[in-house]
């Protein structure tokens, strides 16, 4: 079975602050995706990447950076400079087969 | 990326009632799902909406309570059933393509009194 463990239940940080969001998985699939999702207050999944397990490239996106070690079981999201728009749930979920399954998601609250 | 609708995007609804929630797709995709999202929770998958064939559902979840029908590549309905408090959720539609990136529709927030 797969699982996915977002130990940071709520994250709150000033604005502008770097933040880092953690995500560890348990899978026995060999081929599998990891993504990350965000869910502002108005209730949307929106998606934000998507990661190969066989690409542990670190990958940048504008203000948004993820960081994916295997060895670790790990896929952590990076905030740089964060903003008061930033402010949400985000979910770390994984796929294997078809079936995706998420953690229980960090709330992240940046203030001005 | 598929652009999804709901219908509807929120109702409020009676104890021992039925809502028929509507997903609709802007193209033809391989795969649809439904998720739940109770409050202050995560996501759990439902069921997998097979096109043609009966939904297959995740355990702790049963056709008689959730009914799913998914006529063609582009539509799927899900029926909450009977409802209770229990089942104040938000219920998400999701579809995959052939790309197996997974993108939600916009949820509809259910409230039973």
């Amino acid at each position: 079975a797969q699982k996915v463990t977002q130990a940071q239940t709520e994250i709150s940080v000033v604005e502008k602050e770097d933040v880092t969001l953690d995500c560890v998985y348990e899978t026995r699939d060999t081929t599998y995706y990891l993504f990350w999702y965000k869910q502002p207050p108005s209730g949307e999944l929106v998606f934000l990447i998507r990661r190969n397990s066989f690409d542990e490239q670190n990958e940048i996106s504008g203000r948004y950076s993820w960081n994916f070690q295997k060895s670790t079981s790990s896929f952590n999201f990076t905030i740089t400079a964060s903003q008061v728009v930033d402010s949400a749930v985000y979910f770390c979920a994984i796929q294997g087969a078809q079936k995706l399954v998420f953690g229980q998601g960090t709330r992240l609250t940046i203030n001005p | 990326s598929a652009v999804i609708s709901q219908k509807p995007s929120r109702d409020i609804c009676q104890r021992g009632t039925s809502l028929t929630i509507q997903c609709q797709v802007d193209s033809q995709v391989t795969m649809m799902f439904w998720y739940r999202q109770q409050p202050g929770q995560s996501l759990t998958l439902i069921a997998t909406a097979n096109q043609g064939s009966e939904a297959t559902y995740e355990s702790g979840f049963v056709i008689d309570k959730f009914p799913i029908s998914r006529p063609n590549l582009t539509f799927s309905t899900l029926t909450v059933s009977n409802m209770s408090p229990e089942d104040s959720s938000i219920y998400l539609c999701s579809v995959t393509s052939g790309s197996s990136e997974q993108y939600f529709g916009p949820g509809t927030r259910l409230t039973v009194t």
